[in-house]
């Protein structure tokens, strides 16, 4: 199984808002409601924003919502702010021998 | 809250073994799920393998037989032996709690660079 599919970059000014996408498989990100968004900045370890596709844990912004349809997982970011600005990636639980994908990563510039 | 801390040598000469510690505090280790995931210099996320205590394990099939996990309820500690390393195992490495492939309450990561 190969890796979950992201942009590489994306862009954009505080305030504004953004969506990163995640494309898998039907094996994958369509087969399970197990999707996670992680924000990692420089030097910095990896923070769970988002699992179970939706659910944000307890001290996440309200500004970070997930989504999925079929085989595409999406993360939005509404009302950017600067410290924003970092590495996400997405993962997906797989059920077989792989237990779970990484996306390549998005790093996100805000502006 | 649950801490995490992964320790070990930062250097590895190749052919040899590397390992890593990963010590608990804040809960107890037999509460969770523990996972590896490595992230080499400048590049992704890798998923290593996870372990449970009561002996549930399963590790990336890309790893072959290279990994073992193991975990020691006295001291609440998790660890990670992975043998006959090559540059391509120059990575950070973190330890985290895992459920459902969602890991969270991850540690600082350590890093570990395979050079003669």
């Amino acid at each position: 199984q190969s890796a979950l599919t992201q942009p590489p970059s994306a862009s954009r000014s505080p305030g504004e808002s953004v969506t990163i996408s995640c494309t898998g498989t039907s094996s994958d990100v369509g087969a399970y409601n197990y999707v996670s968004w992680y924000q990692q900045h420089p030097g910095k370890a990896p923070k769970l924003i988002i699992y179970d596709v939706t659910k944000r844990p307890s001290g996440v912004p309200d500004r970070f919502s997930g989504s999925k349809s079929g085989n595409t997982a999406s993360l939005t970011v509404s009302g950017l702010q600067a410290e924003d600005e970092a590495d996400y990636y997405c993962s997906s639980y797989t059920g077989t021998n792989t237990y779970v994908l990484f996306g390549g990563g998005t790093k996100l510039t805000v502006l | 809250q649950v801490h995490v801390q992964e320790s070990g040598p930062g250097l590895v000469y190749p052919s040899e073994t590397l390992s890593l510690t990963c010590t608990v505090s804040g809960d107890s280790i037999l509460n969770y799920y523990w996972s590896w995931i490595r992230q080499p210099p400048g590049r992704g996320l890798e998923w290593l393998g996870y372990r449970y205590y009561n002996g549930n394990t399963h590790s990336n099939p890309s790893l072959k037989s290279r990994l073992t996990m193991s975990i020691d309820m006295s001291k609440n500690q998790f660890s990670l032996k992975l043998t006959s390393v090559t540059a391509a195992d120059t990575a950070v490495y973190f330890c985290a709690t895992v459920t459902w492939g969602s890991f969270s309450n991850w540690g600082q990561g350590t890093l570990v660079t395979v050079s003669s």
